[in-house]
Order: structure tokens, then sequence, then C-alpha cells
């Protein structure tokens, strides 16, 4: 499978817990992207690296959020003392620039639920 | 503040049926819009993009539009199937960067 790879996919978590997700992007692409999604929404920006660089975070994104893509290839989304309002989906989507064109497809992961108890 | 609105309703469409989708959006001027498919539990799928000087694209069943002076995209799939039910997500972009900003979606069910 050379899609976008998520991991976990289910989390359940104790409030207060910290907890980490990873996501392998389609190897060529050099933009990952990081979304929030819950019940009834649709997927909300979080952030996104280009190559190993992160170049943009949402307001969304509070202190307690920390995303790294260390090498330019996998990244990772830890969540530090979670609270309820984290329980969401939690979307990695990975697209390619190098040709330049407006707006290219984005291809997302399966995604990780998590769920905060 | 920037809105992006689809319609709340499930629609609800008999198979053979043409389904159309609304997108509209307010205090955003994108660069280009995109479609997307999401079933539950999984992640959006790409379906089409149309750029702001276009008008419209088509693939296969599905026909986009897209009229910046109305600030609204239409979604079209035509001959619907039950395999269509599910949820579409319009998703605009800027000139610039690959962000997207989604909106609600719109659950379309198809009734064989």
């Amino acid at each position: 499978d050379t899609g976008v790879s998520q991991d976990p996919r289910h989390k359940i978590t104790k409030r207060g817990q910290n907890v980490t997700f990873r996501c392998d992007p389609i190897s060529e692409h050099n933009r990952l992207y990081w979304y929030r999604q819950t019940l009834g929404q649709g997927p909300e920006f979080l952030t996104y690296f280009q190559n190993e660089a992160q170049l943009e975070k949402s307001r969304l994104l509070s202190d307690r959020f920390s995303a790294e893509r260390p090498k330019g290839s996998f990244s990772t989304l830890e969540i530090q003392r979670t609270e309820q309002g984290d329980s969401a989906m939690y979307l990695c989507a990975s697209t390619s620039d190098r040709g330049r064109l407006i707006g290219t497809e984005a291809f997302f992961g399966q995604g990780t639920r998590l769920t905060v108890v | 503040s920037q809105k992006i609105e689809q319609n709340s309703e499930a629609l609800n469409i008999q198979e053979g049926k043409t389904a159309t989708l609304t997108c509209n959006y307010t205090n955003y001027s994108p660069a280009y819009l995109q479609w997307y498919r999401q079933d539950p539990g999984r992640g959006p799928v790409f379906l089409l993009l149309i750029r702001e000087n276009e008008k419209e694209k088509r693939k296969e069943r599905l026909k986009v539009t897209f009229d910046t002076t109305l600030k609204q995209s239409l979604f079209h799939i035509t001959a619907s199937q039950p395999a269509d039910s599910a949820t579409y997500l319009c998703a605009l972009g800027a000139q610039g960067n690959n962000r997207l900003a989604f909106g609600k979606g719109n659950q379309v069910v198809v009734i064989p």
C-alpha cells in the first residue's frame, strides 16, 4: 500500500495522559498536514510541514499539541495532558508541490480516532 | 469571518437520478476548490479540483461548477448509484499554499 498510513487507528486514553500519533505520508510528497475532525464537522487544519520545516500552525493547536517531522518523512503529533475536548479523528494528509500546480490533490490517511475518557 | 456552507440535511435520492450539492462561501477568495468523498470512519478521498479561472470540470459521472461571482460551487453526481452514498466535502484553498478549509459536508443517500 503506497497511500498515507496512520497509526494507531484507534486510541482510548484517560484524561491527563499523553498520546502520540504517527503518520507516514506518500514517500515522494514533500508536504504533510494534520487536520482534526469532530462528528458532523469537516476537517479543521492544525499544522503543516514542508519537508522537515513546520511552516504553519493553526490557533487550534494549543501549547499541549506538538508536531514534528524530523527527517522530512514521517510525522508525529503529540497531545499532552489530554482533555475530553481532544476527542476527535486526527487526519494526516500529504501533497506534493514539486509540479508547482495550484491546489494539487491531498491524499488523506484513514485517521486516528482518539477517545479521551 | 470565513464561512463555507454546505447543506446540513442529507440528500435522499433515487438511484439513477442526478444528485446536486451546493457549497457556498463568504469572506474568502479561493484560488481553487476541491470536492472530497468521505465514508464513515475513513479519511476523505479526493474527487475533483477546479481553479478560480475555470467554470466547469467533469470526471466520469461527476461534474463541478465554480462561480466566483456567486461564491458558489455545485457538485453533480449523474446516474447516481447506491455506492455513491457517502458524505461529500467541499474544500477551498488559497494561492500560495495547499492548506484546505473544509465545509461540514453533505450526506448523500442513494435509494435503490
